[in-house]
């Protein structure tokens, strides 16, 4: 079984400061890893995926991820946010070989300031 | 390609009632997933299909509800005798299964609140 962790339930930041939203994963097989965005009142949007290759995966509106297989993590980042960042965000992982559902973590509330 | 469709968006319902929600997935889409998301939470997992076949269910999904997709492609989510519990988004996703890490497409989500 897959299980994840997001450790900040709120992050604060000012407009056009560099972010960083953190994700630990739990798994006892590879796993593919992803990160969604939520605004308010609406469905969850993909941000980026990682499946295999390059760790440092880009993703839509600036945003990227690193994978860290070592320390079973797969932060987000953006070098500058605008207040229209402002959203939930979730990080997910799947289990490769057989295993058929994203497991979410309880989410990372990123709120932009001006 | 129109995305992943849920109705009603909105639903308001008496406790004790029955409520029935549906997902429209992607087109061509293999796999259709339902997910349940309260306030300050992430989306838990409910039940998925792969065409019709039902494959797997949470033990969240309780006696009382029922999912169905009966030829594959739309899919119906009932919740009978509703309680105040019940209230939550629920998510509809789809995602064309080829078995490498494939991405899942989320609906709008449906509400629901049981009063």
């Amino acid at each position: 079984a897959q299980s994840v962790t997001q450790l900040d339930s709120q992050v604060p930041v000012f407009e056009e400061a560099p972010v960083e939203l953190r994700c630990n994963y739990s798994s006892s097989v590879s796993v593919y890893l992803f990160w969604y965005v939520q605004y308010p009142n609406q469905g969850l949007q993909l941000l980026l995926k990682y499946l295999s290759g390059s760790t440092l995966v880009k993703g839509i509106n600036g945003f990227e991820a690193e994978f860290n297989k070592s320390q079973t993590s797969f932060h987000l980042r953006k070098p500058s946010v605008h207040i229209s960042d402002t959203a939930e965000y979730f990080c997910a992982v799947i289990g490769s070989g057989g295993y058929n559902k994203l497991i979410f973590g309880a989410g990372t509330r990123l709120a932009v300031h001006p | 390609d129109t995305g992943v469709s849920q109705n009603p968006r909105h639903k308001i319902t008496k406790r004790g009632q029955n409520v029935t929600f549906r997902c429209d997935p992607i087109s061509e889409h293999n796999r259709l997933y339902w997910y349940r998301q309260t306030l300050g939470q992430g989306p838990e997992f409910l039940t998925y299909f792969q065409n019709e076949a039902q494959l797997e269910k949470s033990r969240l999904l309780s006696d009382r509800f029922s999912a169905e997709r009966p030829k594959g492609s739309f899919s119906t989510l009932e919740i009978q005798r509703t309680e105040q519990g019940d209230s939550a988004m629920y998510l509809c996703a789809s995602s064309l299964f080829t078995g490498n890490g494939n991405t899942i497409y989320f609906g709008e989500g449906s509400w629901l609140t049981v009063v």
